[in-house]
Parts: structure tokens; sequence; C-alpha cells
């Protein structure tokens, strides 16, 4: 059963500063891993998709990592601002193959505060 | 672009009542998921639809949860009778995954999922 365990599970960070947050899963015949944004009272907002295949992915001052062997990824949040705290969220898509590739398995989240 | 809508936004009901939601994907998205969320955990999966047939609902407490997605489009998930441990956000989710079978084989694609606000369900 695949399991994902995010770390830290709260960071409080001044504005400016560069940081990271942490996913680990259990099981490294993963399809896809997801980065999702969680603000309260809200649904998720994907924020960056990683195929298997691939090493990291980059959006403006987001930038994830995967690396399957060690079943670890990295979110980096560059020069973060108050508008970054919210809940970040992992996600591990199962192998392809049947029909469930689909599925994501969550860790819990890592809850952000940016203070000014 | 529109997007994941769901409804309704709050719902607060005593345990053995039954409630609904209603969730309307982003148009052409073929895959539509309904996910979980307890206070303080991350969204977990309870169906999984690909156009209006069952992908996975492996996790799908089906004595008292029920779900459907007519036409392929909308869909709907209900529980009857609700229980207490019920107290959650239900989020409903849809992606442009598509499965193309071909001869002796089949080959997909994902995409990102796109999630509604949900709906936030109290039992007391």
């Amino acid at each position: 059963k695949q399991e994902v365990t995010q770390i830290p599970a709260a960071l409080s960070v001044p504005e400016g500063e560069n940081l990271v947050l942490n996913c680990s899963f259990t099981d490294s015949a993963i399809y896809n891993l997801q980065w999702f944004r969680q603000d309260p009272g809200k649904g998720l907002t994907s924020l960056l998709l990683i195929q298997s295949s691939q090493r990291e992915q980059t959006s403006g001052r987001l930038n994830a990592s995967l690396d399957k062997s060690s079943g670890r990824s990295t979110l980096y949040i560059a020069a973060s601002q108050p508008g970054d705290s919210a809940t970040y969220l992992c996600a591990v898509g199962l192998v392809a193959g049947g029909t469930s590739y689909g599925k994501l398995t969550f860790g819990q989240g890592t809850i952000l505060t940016v203070h000014p | 672009e529109a997007g994941v809508a769901q409804s309704p936004r709050y719902k607060i009901i005593e345990k053995r009542q039954s409630v609904a939601f209603w969730c309307n994907p982003i148009s052409g998205h073929a895959t539509l998921y309904w996910y979980q969320q307890i206070l303080g955990q991350g969204p977990k999966l309870l169906i999984q639809f690909q156009n209006n047939g069952v992908v996975d609902d492996s996790q799908l407490p089906k004595d008292r949860f029920s779900a459907e997605r007519l036409k392929g489009v909308d869909s709907t998930l209900k529980i009857q009778p609700a229980k207490l441990e019920d107290s959650a956000v239900y989020l409903c989710a849809s992606s442009l995954d598509l499965v193309e079978y071909g001869i002796g084989a089949a080959s997909s694609y994902n995409s990102p999922l796109h999630f509604g606000n949900g709906t936030r369900l109290t039992v007391t």
C-alpha cells in the first residue's frame, strides 16, 4: 500500500526566504507526482506535475524534483511571499497499467505561513 | 475556462439523514473523481469515473455511499444514512485523461487534476 509523508507538517518563514518542502513515498512504482496548493475553504490547485520519467519541473518561483529510486520529491519555493501562505499537498499516481492510473495518494500536507 | 463546479458549498445534517452532492466537471474532461478530505488530512479517493463508467471504487463505503455519472458529464455523490465520521469536505475533480485502445494494446496520457471548491459536510 502506497503511503505518502510530508515534512514538515507546518512551516513559518519571513518574507523573501527560500524554502523547501519534502515529500516521501513508500512505493517507487509511481506513474507521476503532483504538487497542489490548498487555500482555506478552497479546493486544490495543481502547481506542478512530474511524470515518472522526469526529474524536475519548474513554474515561476516553484521547482519540484523527483527521485523515484529514493522515494522522494521536494518542492522549492524561491523568494517566498505572504501570498504563498497555504497548505501544500504532495500526491503520487499509481503505475500505469490496468485502470487505476489516475488514482492519487495524498500526503497530509505542509501548512506554510509567510509573514511580512 | 470554467472550473469544476460543486454544490452545495455547505451542508449540515443529523446522523442517519441522507445527503447528495453535485459536481459539474470542466467541459471535455473524460475523468471525474470524488475525494473525501477529513480535517487535517490529505484527500482520499472515493470513486473515479472514466466517462460514465466506474474505474475505481475500492475505497467507497458502498453500504452507505453511492455515486453516478449519467451521460458522462455531471455526477452526484450520495450518502444514506450519514454517520458522524462522514463529516468532511467532499471534493470533486476532473482531468483530461484519455485511454485509447488499439489492437492488443492500450495507451494513455495523464494531465493535472482540476478540483472544485468542495462541499463541507457536517454531521451532528
